[in-house]
């Protein structure tokens, strides 16, 4: 079965440094992936995705994740972080049965120190 | 593009009152639907889906029902709320779709969610 491993629960950065939140996923073929974002009391809004080609996907709000077969990752960065990006950030990949349901890690907590 | 529609954006209920939550889609037709649920502090669970009218599919036992009367809308439903049944609730959509050969080039669309509090 697929699934999606957020190793980090909370990270915690100061503004203005670099970023890297990590994903896991299992899945034996080429999965289709994405990262979200979730403000405190919002609904989730699409940072990126990955279906095919170049395994760097650039995303909205200065967000790019890189595709990793060889390691199974699908790790999403920032060179800077603002203040604004404090927020929880779910990795998900489609299921390739015939639900094509996401399958969400259990998220990240980003906390930005001023 | 398509457009999620959920109502109410918040709820209050006592234990035990029947449950109605409403999804509609606009923009798209014969979509896939789906109920997520987010309980406080936890990621988010997938309740129910449907592949078209009529059809639901269950992915977790639970005091919650769910129901695709038209194309464009999926109701989640209780008869009996329990404290349990508290949380965010998401309505996503998904159109496009062809991932035999790698050509989905549209996404899970979520709808802005209904929070529900059980008292």
């Amino acid at each position: 079965a697929q699934s999606v491993t957020q190793p980090d629960i909370h990270i915690t950065v100061s503004e203005g440094a670099s970023l890297e939140l990590r994903c896991n996923y299992s899945y034996g073929a080429t999965p289709y992936l994405f990262w979200y974002v979730q403000s405190p009391g919002q609904g989730l809004q699409l940072l990126l995705k990955y279906f095919s080609g170049d395994t760097l996907v650039q995303g909205i709000k200065g967000f790019e994740a890189e595709f990793k077969r060889s390691q199974s990752s699908f790790n999403l960065r920032k060179p800077s972080v603002h203040w604004s990006d404090a927020a929880e950030y779910f990795c998900a990949v489609v299921s390739m049965d015939s639900s094509y349901k996401l399958i969400f890690g259990s998220g990240t907590r980003l906390l930005v120190r001023p | 593009s398509q457009t999620i529609h959920q109502w109410p954006a918040t709820l209050v209920q006592p234990v035990g009152s029947p449950l109605s939550l409403e999804c509609t889609v606009e923009g798209t037709s014969n979509p896939n639907l789906y109920w997520y649920r987010q309980a406080a502090g936890r990621g988010l669970q997938l309740l129910f889906y449907s592949v078209g009218i009529g059809q639901i599919s269950s992915e977790v036992p639970q005091n919650l029902s769910a129901s695709r009367p038209q194309d464009r809308q999926f109701i989640l439903s209780s008869k009996k709320l329990l404290l349990s049944d508290s949380g965010f609730y998401l309505c996503a959509c998904i159109n496009g779709l062809d991932f035999s050969d790698r050509a989905y080039t549209d996404t899970q669309y979520f709808g802005p969610g209904t929070r529900l509090t059980v008292l």
